[in-house]
């Protein structure tokens, strides 16, 4: 079956770095998607990687492994506003979204 | 009004009623999305359109019923669910139908069925 993992939450500090990570075992790859969603409002959009390596954007970074079927989200400086659910999807070979269950961040003054 | 929207926001039916939600997109995205998200559980896709037509639907019960009437607005239309039903509806669009381009969310509307 098709399957996404990532942690169910993590505590981190405000400024510190924290990681998130999701592994994946799906029926084929296109690409990877994270998703920000703050509580009681609509997912948005962070990252889409398809290439192996590390793409950055200010603060966020996402990594992806396509041999290890691994990828992690690095949040840098970490804001209060930070305090969310990060959602982890693959695209399968049909081009299905396939969705982890998120990992509920909480940031600490 | 901007990006998807959708109304109700929150909504709280018996088992016996008939309800829609609704959603509009003003991106000018030719593909939308149902899924359903429960606490603690991964987002479940319930229907896709592309183009205005039916393109996926995953299993969902017959009590689950779509409608996509231009390429702009979808509903989903809610008949004799169940308890278990109770769970945020959260629409979605793309250009392009698949699983490479960004998808635009809607804030949801929170269902809750007695």
């Amino acid at each position: 079956g098709q399957n996404i993992d990532q942690p169910t939450e993590m505590t981190a500090t405000e400024g510190a770095i924290v990681q998130i990570n999701c592994t994946y075992q799906t029926s084929g790859f296109n690409g990877l998607f994270w998703y920000q969603q703050h509580a009681g409002e609509a997912p948005t959009f962070l990252s889409y990687n398809v290439l192996d390596g590390l793409e950055e954007k200010g603060r966020f970074s996402s990594f992806l492994s396509r041999s290890k079927g691994y990828s992690y989200l690095l949040l840098k400086e970490l804001q209060m506003k930070d305090s969310a659910s990060y959602l982890c999807a693959v695209s399968d070979s049909n081009y299905q979204l396939i969705w982890g269950a998120g990992t509920k961040l909480i940031i600490k003054p | 009004e901007t990006g998807v929207t959708q109304t109700p926001r929150h909504l709280v039916m018996g088992m016996t009623n008939k309800k829609s939600l609704k959603c509009e997109q003003h991106l000018g995205h030719n593909a939308m999305y149902w899924y359903k998200q429960s606490a603690k559980k991964p987002l479940e896709l319930m229907f896709v359109y592309s183009l205005e037509e039916r393109v996926e639907n995953n299993s969902v019960p017959s009590r689950f019923s779509p409608e996509c009437p231009n390429s702009s607005h979808l509903f989903l239309h809610l008949h004799t669910l169940q308890p278990e039903d109770s769970a945020l509806y959260l629409c979605a669009s793309s250009q392009g139908q698949g699983g490479y381009n960004e998808q635009f969310f809607g804030p949801g509307t929170r269902l809750t069925v007695l």
